[in-house]
């Protein structure tokens, strides 16, 4: 696609269940990165994605919070158990090459999550 | 460690003043990259600028320039004669040459609204 595609825009869900968040990154983009942004407050890294593997998966704030990335294309990210401080927008981004600093990241519009 | 700090939260300004938005970044590395992006309330972080620290020319686009200064590590984003749709979150980005994942690091993001 010409852009960064996030699914679903908004999520209404009950504490206590497992919501998916998934991403479409730019066609023939290897790199994707998962950020989250709670109300008012800025971007926190999740995980980042080089192809299908992560090399890097320090974010995720939990064990209940997991991500996975198949055909080097879509992302997955799954929050189990959802919690009210997981409301939050959960943004995400591709570059074109993950191992260069250069590479400008571009973002989705992003998955409103709100837990009940 | 890297570190990006926009001390400004949030800026109210009249349309058509000019308006200058701070970011300060703490970086080790001599290589590094210097991103701005604009989040309307529509939630997608629009790429702005990039900036590598090997070039510290300043750059005007539009309404816009960047003033990247090494000696005080400032990246300040001016906007001439704002206009109402300038009102957004300002972020401004790090991504360093070393730890090989070159994750960005945002800033805590500036509000700025415009006034008609």
């Amino acid at each position: 696609g010409a852009g960064v595609s996030q699914s679903p825009s908004n999520k209404v869900t009950e504490k206590g269940k497992d919501v998916e968040l998934r991403c479409d990154p730019i066609s023939g983009h290897t790199a994707l990165y998962w950020y989250r942004q709670s109300l008012g407050q800025g971007l926190e890294f999740l995980i980042y994605f080089q192809g299908n593997s992560a090399p890097d998966k320090s974010g995720l704030p939990s064990d209940r919070f997991s991500a996975e990335r198949t055909g080097g294309s879509v992302s997955t990210l799954t929050i189990q158990r959802t919690q009210q401080e997981d409301s939050a927008v959960y943004l995400c981004a591709s570059s074109l090459k993950g191992n260069r600093p250069g590479n400008t990241i571009y973002f989705g519009e992003g998955s409103w999550l709100t837990v009940v | 460690a890297q570190k990006v700090t926009q001390a400004q939260t949030e800026i109210s300004v009249v349309e058509k003043e000019d308006v200058t938005l701070d970011c300060v970044y703490e970086t080790r590395d001599t290589t590094y990259y210097l991103f701005w992006y604009k989040q309307p309330p529509s939630g997608e972080l629009v790429f702005l600028i990039r900036r590598n620290s090997f070039d510290e020319q300043n750059e005007i686009s539009g309404r816009y320039s960047w003033n990247f200064q090494k000696s005080t590590s400032s990246f300040n984003f001016t906007i001439t004669a704002s206009q109402v749709v300038d009102s957004a979150v300002y972020f401004c980005a790090l991504v360093t040459a070393s730890g090989g994942s070159y994750i960005p690091t945002f800033g805590r993001g500036t509000s700025l609204i415009v006034h008609p």
